[in-house]
């Protein structure tokens, strides 16, 4: 199985913050990676696809880049609603495994 | 409107067996896969399977291989996901998840999961 990793596991950051999440596969997955998003008592949202693509909705302040092993992704003004859990999964090869998850809470 | 709604939270005794659902609407059910996660109390998402309802093609994650049983039946526009003898550590959060292009499920035919279930909560406790 490919094992995916996200550093760090827990961030703390203030609205208007720039912050960014690292998402490293044990072996090159190319592109297919994606980000989503987590909210208690909500389904996860995807953000981006094919490693830097936006989801149509998702705000632009969402980016994402890699290619390979290592990944990122960056919001470039943290907002309000952007306080939640977010998780890497690479679609190259079965199992689409997942990443541990990054929380995001309120400095 | 695509929409998939999963069947309630279940309480169940080890041993015994079980059945939660996902139906899907708002799309041709029989053209796209259904993809199922599991979240355990307090940890990350885990990729069970995925399978298609149009012509039955079903790829389980190893670990979940022969615990579990995904199907549908798509004259109701209904995926399962069945347990025959449930264990405490099933216990999670499982859902189900549509992805984004028809008869698409890896990376490179589109198969990002772009549509969620609320999750079913099922709960294995003596």
């Amino acid at each position: 199985d490919i094992q995916l990793t996200q550093s760090p596991s827990f961030l703390s950051a203030s609205v208007g913050d720039r912050v960014s999440i690292t998402c490293r596969a044990s072996l090159g997955i190319n592109k297919y990676l994606a980000w989503y998003q987590l909210k208690p008592g909500k389904a996860p949202k995807l953000l981006i696809y094919d490693a830097s693509t936006l989801q149509s909705g998702v705000p632009s302040r969402f980016s994402g880049s890699g290619s390979g092993t290592e990944f990122t992704l960056t919001i470039s003004s943290l907002q309000p609603e952007d306080f939640a859990t977010y998780w890497c999964q690479q679609l190259k090869s079965y199992p689409f495994t997942f990443g541990p998850g990054t929380k995001v809470d309120i400095k | 409107e695509v929409q998939l709604v999963q069947s309630g939270a279940e309480v169940k005794k080890p041993g015994e067996s079980l059945k939660i659902s996902c139906e899907g609407s708002g799309y041709s059910f029989s053209n796209y896969y259904i993809a199922w996660m599991r979240q355990m109390p307090g940890k990350g998402l885990e990729w069970v399977g995925i399978m298609h309802p149009g012509d039955s093609d079903v790829r389980y994650s190893p670990s979940f291989q022969g615990q579990v049983t995904m199907s549908a039946d798509r004259s109701i526009n209904i995926a399962y996901l069945q347990w025959t003898s449930l264990k405490a550590s099933d216990t999670a959060l499982y859902y189900c998840a549509r992805p984004m292009i028809e008869h698409g499920y890896s990376g490179s035919d589109g198969g990002y999961l772009d549509y969620w279930g609320q999750g079913t909560l099922v709960t294995v406790s003596s």
